[in-house]
């Protein structure tokens, strides 16, 4: 069955430390992933997908079909960096996201 | 991207009872999709709604449950239909172009049934 695991539900460190949030897929071929994020209060957004290989906000994922991960990373966390980030691979051909159980990253001052 | 809207945003019912969920979009889309996001837990996808014809349900989801409309490409229901505490949950919908991949979501309806 096609999963994805966030193996880590809270993630807390200090305004400008780096952060990784993890996340492995168990897909056969490559899927299209995504990061969605949730601010508090807000609703769920795209931040960003590997196919556009793109830095969001100073974010950066590189997919890695070895180790089958698509981890989340910012070389300098911020404060407002603090919400719900969810890993979603798209279930190919149907445009089903699946989504990861999320992590929730706490930035303190 | 789109501007969506749900209705109502929230909404506290009484077991057994039915809420029909609105989402409006301010364009056409091709796909609309039903998520549900139980307390504490990741988004679940309940349905695919199709336009002019019937949803498609995901495993462990069914039409007489949730029953959805999709009568044009900017509106879909979902109604939850005697429901029971256990329905308690934030229900999303989402939307996506012709060729995207990229989904795009509503506010959500918060819903607790009693």
């Amino acid at each position: 069955a096609q999963r994805v695991t966030q193996p880590e539900k809270l993630l807390s460190v200090f305004k400008g430390a780096p952060v990784e949030l993890k996340c492995n897929y168990s897909y056969s071929g490559s899927p299209e992933l995504f990061w969605y994020v949730q601010y508090s209060r807000q609703r769920l957004q795209l931040l960003l997908r590997h196919i556009s290989r793109e830095s969001i906000k100073g974010f950066t994922a590189d997919l890695n079909k070895g180790e089958t991960s698509f981890h989340l990373k910012k070389p300098f966390a911020q404060e407002e960096d603090s919400a719900m980030y969810y890993c979603a691979p798209l279930s190919g051909g149907y445009n089903k996201l699946i989504f990861g159980a999320g992590t929730r990253l706490a930035v303190h001052p | 991207s789109a501007v969506i809207s749900q209705k109502p945003s929230r909404d506290i019912c009484q077991r057994g009872t039915s809420l029909t969920i609105q989402c409006q979009v301010d364009s056409q889309v091709t796909m609309m999709f039903w998520y549900r996001q139980q307390p504490g837990q990741s988004l679940t996808l309940i349905a695919t709604a199709n336009q002019g014809s019937e949803a498609t349900y995901e495993s462990g989801f069914v039409i007489d449950k949730f029953p959805i409309s999709r009568p044009n490409l900017t509106f879909s229901t979902l109604t939850v239909s005697n429901m029971s505490p256990e329905d308690s949950s934030i229900y999303l919908c989402s939307v996506a172009g012709t060729g995207e991949e990229t989904q795009y979501f509503g506010p959500g309806t918060r819903l607790l049934v009693l």
